[in-house]
Parts: C-alpha cells; structure tokens; sequence
C-alpha cells in the first residue's frame, strides 16, 4: 500500500541554523512528489514537487528536497532557517486514486 | 487570480446534525479534492470531483458526501454528525484532474461537534 512516513514529529532549531526535514514513501510506480507548508489557521501551500528528470528540486522560500529512489526519500533542507519558516510540514505522494497521501507533518520551531 | 475560498470558516454544530461546508475553486480549475485533518488521524483524502463528477473517493463512510456544481464550485454533507468529524476540512483545486498537477488548497473550515 501507498504511505508516507515523517519520522520526526516535532524538530526545533535555532535561527539561522541549516534544517532537514526527513520523509520516506512507499510506491509501487514512479512517485509524484510533494512538500506542503502549513502555518496556524492556513491552508496548506506547495514548496517544492518532483515529477521526473533532476532529483534536486528547488522550491519557494530557499527551500530545496532531493529524490533519492534507492531510498525511498524525498528529504527537505533549507541551509538558514528563519523564524518565519515556523510552522507544520508535510510530505505527500501523489497517487492515481487517493489523490494526495499526506504523512503525519513535522513541526519546526524556530528559536532566536 | 483569487484562490481558493471555503466557507464557512468555523462551525459549530451538535451530534446528529448535519452540515454542508461549501469550496469555490481558483477560477479556471475544474478539478476539486476535499480532506480531512484531525490530530489523530492526520490528513485523509475524502474525494474529488471532475466537472460534475465524483472521480476518486476515500475511505470515508457514505455519511460523508459531495457534489460540484456547473461552475466547479462544490459541497461536502455530513449527515448524522458525531463527535470524531470534528476536524478541519480542507478543499483544494486544480486545472487538471491527474495526481501529478499542483493543488492549490483554502484555508479550510473548522467544524468543531458537541
């Protein structure tokens, strides 16, 4: 069966620090990746997508994920973290009947 | 371009009742999913509709439904509401109806169960 897993459920740094953001999925085809941003009270918005072609993939706001298949991850980074950059993070897969499979969000904390 | 816009934000409703929350999509976007955030259970795909037509659907049990309308625009019902359908929901559209096109999500209605 198709799933996401974000192993961390709760990471904290501290401004100005480097981030990853883990994420292993479960495909049995060529994944459509996700990484989704969710702050208080909003919606989710799109980072970064990965389809096919270059397994780095730039995203909005610095951030940028890399597609290893041999690994089954699509880990986030971001090199210099900002306290804007609070917030829960999801990683999706993107599946023909089940539209979006969302693991269970990382939220980042951001210290001063 | 407007985005996506989900009303209402917040309900409140008892058990037994049911409520319809209702998703107007980016214009242009004639695809339209609906999930389902929890604590628990984190978040789950409900369904999607495709110019008129339910294409995929979660697992959800059949209390939950939805339709979409001529202009895209679309409703979920619950009926017979209970104390765990409390959750966020969260509509997202897209142009196209296949996994790989970007959905562009509200910011959802809270609907809280007494």
């Amino acid at each position: 069966a198709q799933s996401v897993t974000q192993p961390d459920i709760h990471i904290t740094v501290s401004e100005g620090a480097s981030l990853e953001l883990r994420c292993n999925y479960s495909y049995g085809a060529t994944p459509y990746l996700f990484w989704y941003v969710q702050s208080p009270g909003q919606g989710l918005q799109l980072l970064l997508k990965y389809f096919s072609g270059d397994t780095l993939v730039q995203g909005i706001k610095g951030f940028e994920a890399e597609f290893k298949r041999s690994q089954s991850s699509f880990n986030l980074r971001k090199p210099s973290v900002h306290w804007s950059d609070a917030a829960e993070y999801f990683c999706a897969v993107g599946a023909s009947t089940d539209k979006l499979i969302f693991g269970t969000g990382t939220r980042l904390q951001v210290f001063p | 371009k407007a985005g996506v816009t989900q009303t209402p934000r917040y309900l409140i409703k008892t058990r037994g009742q049911q409520v319809t929350l209702s998703c107007s999509p980016i214009s242009g976007h004639r695809s339209v999913s609906w999930y389902q955030q929890t604590p628990g259970q984190g978040l789950q795909f409900l369904f999607e509709y495709f110019s008129e037509t339910q294409r995929n659907k979660g697992n959800f049990p059949g209390r939950f439904s939805g339709r979409q309308f001529s202009n895209s625009r679309s409703e979920m019902n619950v009926s017979t509401l209970e104390l765990g359908d409390s959750a966020l929901y969260l509509c997202a559209s897209s142009f196209l109806a296949d996994s790989y096109n970007e959905q562009f999500f509200g910011p959802g209605t809270r609907l809280t169960v007494l």
